[in-house]
């Protein structure tokens, strides 16, 4: 089983509505999640952690965490053009491991 | 949000040569990490290293690489003989301040895209 799973894509969404991107994990100690957006050629840009059950919002953005399920996801509210990149969800995998274990990322493209 | 630069942006070599690959933090960081990216795959963490020692490295991490710290400041990744499947993007990634913490959010540099021919 992979460490960290995300649907590849490519995710479509018209601009104005609710992108959801989901990620799921295998190991149940992990504490420390991470969702970045990488654009074509550039490096993983941090927009969202969260560290406990439930949701966390900033601007825009919402992520969702349910241990208990191993599942973390990312709602994108009022999508904008400018959303469209690959989402890239990271664990820190293991107590106590600082090092970040990524999935594959899902590639997100917001249609005016 | 803490700045990582990275030199150089893009480095292209012949089988077999060595290459240096650099991070340079903006203010004094104690943990830094490396990663890479082949083109169209994930990201993958190679080495963690604190206060000039390896803290954790990933299989990928072999005896062709090392990291160092040569002058306090800036944060190397050596690859001594490079290999047609080392083309990728390099990541070096620092978490703010002295870091250290378990969860820390982690930075990326610009990246240096090496390939080797």
């Amino acid at each position: 089983q992979k460490e960290v799973e995300q649907n590849s894509g490519p995710l479509s969404v018209p601009e104005g509505a609710i992108a959801s991107l989901n990620c799921t994990y295998s190991d149940r100690v992990s504490q420390s999640f991470f969702w970045y957006r990488q654009y074509s050629g550039k490096s993983p840009e941090l927009i969202m952690s969260i560290y406990s059950n439930g949701d966390k919002e900033d601007g825009r953005f919402t992520a969702q965490l349910n241990k208990a399920s191993q599942y973390v996801s990312l709602l994108i509210r009022d999508s904008q053009p400018s959303d469209s990149a690959t989402y890239l969800c990271a664990v820190n995998i293991g107590q106590g491991a600082q090092k970040l274990v990524f999935g594959q990322g899902t590639r997100l493209t917001i249609n005016p | 949000e803490p700045e990582v630069t990275q030199t150089p942006s893009h480095q292209v070599t012949q089988m077999g040569q060595e290459v240096i690959l650099r991070c340079v933090p903006i203010s004094n960081h104690l943990y830094f990490y490396w990663y890479r990216q082949i083109l169209g795959q994930k990201v993958e963490f190679l080495v963690s290293f604190y206060n000039n020692e390896i803290s954790e490295k990933s299989e990928i991490f072999d005896d062709q690489f090392s990291v160092e710290r040569p002058d306090g400041s800036n944060f190397t990744l050596k690859i001594r003989s490079t290999k047609l499947e080392d083309s990728a993007m390099y990541f070096c990634a620092s978490p703010p301040g002295a870091g250290g913490l378990i969860g820390d959010e982690q930075f990326f540099g610009p990246g240096t895209r090496l390939t080797v021919l």
